[in-house]
């Protein structure tokens, strides 16, 4: 079936260090999304994007996160500064439509680790 | 807001016997439901998600039925195998809301 890339699997850096997470969604998929989980928590939403732009965000994505998709190449999730509390798994997912029954297809997380 | 709940963390069972993980939800509008599976190493997936003309989903053996009335989509398999092993996730969207919000997740763990 189709697939989300994230790269890298495993990232450590230390605080106030800047971080970039790369996604490479399903090739003809329009809608990209940001999901952060910490452990043993549930994954919880912090951004949502199309044609460029920001469509909504959550309170979790705070003023040190930004995202982009540079000329249709890796959508990233850029953390700059990073803090402690930005340690988690970060799931980047992609679907065709804007939809509410919409399927998201979700790539295998980044793993954070904030030192 | 709306939210899902999924009151057991880790359910262990017998291979041949039964499953059924729990999910529940809040929502002022009629969501979708859906059940995404995640094996060790692996990207969350969609297992199975709820029609909205009452038909029941299936896959993989594995259903689940949309009850509006007691605002449930509860997981249901009649023979457990070792390959179902994983972590189960119950999740909501709404129109005018694109963004899923999911529960805590469901570890399910078949032994032999």
């Amino acid at each position: 079936g189709p697939k989300v890339l994230q790269i890298p699997s495993h990232q450590i850096i230390d605080m106030g260090q800047m971080v970039t997470l790369n996604c490479d969604p399903v090739s003809n998929h329009l809608y990209f999304y940001w999901y952060k989980q910490i452990l043993g928590q549930q994954m919880e939403f912090l951004v949502n994007f199309y044609n460029g732009k920001v469509m909504e965000k959550s309170k979790l994505f705070k003023d040190q996160f930004s995202v982009e998709r540079p000329d249709g190449s890796y959508f990233t999730l850029k953390i700059q500064p990073t803090a402690l509390e930005d340690s988690a798994v970060y799931f980047c997912a992609s679907s065709l439509r804007w939809a509410s029954a919409e399927t998201l297809y979700f790539g295998s997380g980044t793993r954070l680790t904030v030192l | 807001g709306d939210s899902v709940t999924q009151t057991e963390g880790l359910v262990t069972l017998t291979e041949g016997l039964p499953v059924m993980l729990n999910c529940t939800y809040q929502s002022t509008y009629s969501p979708f439901l859906f059940w995404y599976v995640q094996h060790l190493n692996e990207a969350p997936k969609l297992l199975l998600k709820s029609f909205t003309d009452n038909k029941r989903p299936e896959h993989q053996g594995f259903h689940a039925t949309l009850h509006k009335s007691s605002s449930s989509f509860h997981l249901q398999k009649s023979s457990a195998q070792l390959s179902d092993s994983a972590l189960y996730y119950c999740a909501l969207s709404r129109g005018g809301n694109y963004k899923y919000v999911f529960g805590a997740g469901t570890r399910l763990k078949v032994i032999a």
